[in-house]
């Protein structure tokens, strides 16, 4: 089970965001990634591996972490960040992802 | 530039089966995985299995287990989910997605390698089921 925290998180452009991602065992091989979702929208991959970014991802977004505890960390937030994020573990079956948390514009 | 277009959205009746699919363009159809996943309303991301497009070998979520059925078309690159035995919590938007990871090519043959990494995503489906 992926526990994502806050639920909910307020903030202003320019400020800088953290997101948390706990598992309740621990994900193998960091095989942790992060996803971007904004209204109507489908998800968008951000991190993978834990802290590698995807393809065209703006070096702002930066992920950490090991084992049970991981963290997506998100400066100088832009407009375009205030969104849902989901953390998905893939390193074992069946895929799963955490309930997300909302940042949204303080 | 790589999409995957999914058809449009469905209302269904409990206990009735519904079928989505999601053709690909911009890419070679064979060469990535496709998955399916689903977001319920006010729930999260759900993963629901994935299909091999060069082989038509499929794995479930145990979730999902005898209701659910992927099958691909080669010669249109098109990807399908069926989902049987409907119920109202099943009301959710259904994605398809490819897998991230690039495929292998040896002396000319393209092999589809799995990440379990998502990107991109196709528009979504809403499938309503209800009475």
């Amino acid at each position: 089970v992926l526990t994502q925290s806050p639920g909910t998180l307020a903030l202003s452009p320019g400020e800088r965001a953290t997101l948390s991602c706990r598992a309740s065992q621990s994900v193998s091989s960091n095989s942790l990634a992060w996803y971007q979702q904004k209204p109507g929208q489908a998800p968008r991959l951000l991190i993978y591996g834990a802290s590698s970014r995807a393809t065209a991802i703006p070096d702002r977004f930066t992920g950490s972490g090991s084992g049970t505890d991981f963290t997506l960390t998100i400066n100088r937030l832009e407009p375009e960040d205030f969104a849902v994020y989901y953390c998905q573990q893939y390193g074992s079956s069946p895929i799963t992802f955490g309930q997300g948390t909302r940042l949204e514009i303080k | 530039q790589v999409q995957l277009v999914q058809s449009g959205a469905e209302v269904k009746r409990p206990g009735a089966s519904v079928k989505v699919s999601c053709k690909a363009s911009g890419y070679t159809f064979t060469a990535y995985y496709i998955h399916w996943l689903r977001e319920a309303p006010g729930q999260g991301l759900e993963w629901m299995g994935w299909i091999n497009p060069t082989n038509g070998v499929t794995n479930f979520a145990p979730k999902f287990q005898g209701r659910v059925t992927m099958t691909r078309d080669t010669s249109i690159s098109t990807a399908y989910i069926d989902l049987s035995r409907l119920r109202s919590d099943d009301t959710a938007v259904y994605y398809c997605a490819r897998d991230w990871s690039l495929p292998i090519t040896t002396f000319g043959v393209i092999t589809p390698r799995r990440s379990n990494r998502f990107d991109p995503w196709g528009q979504g489906t809403l499938v309503t089921v209800s009475s």
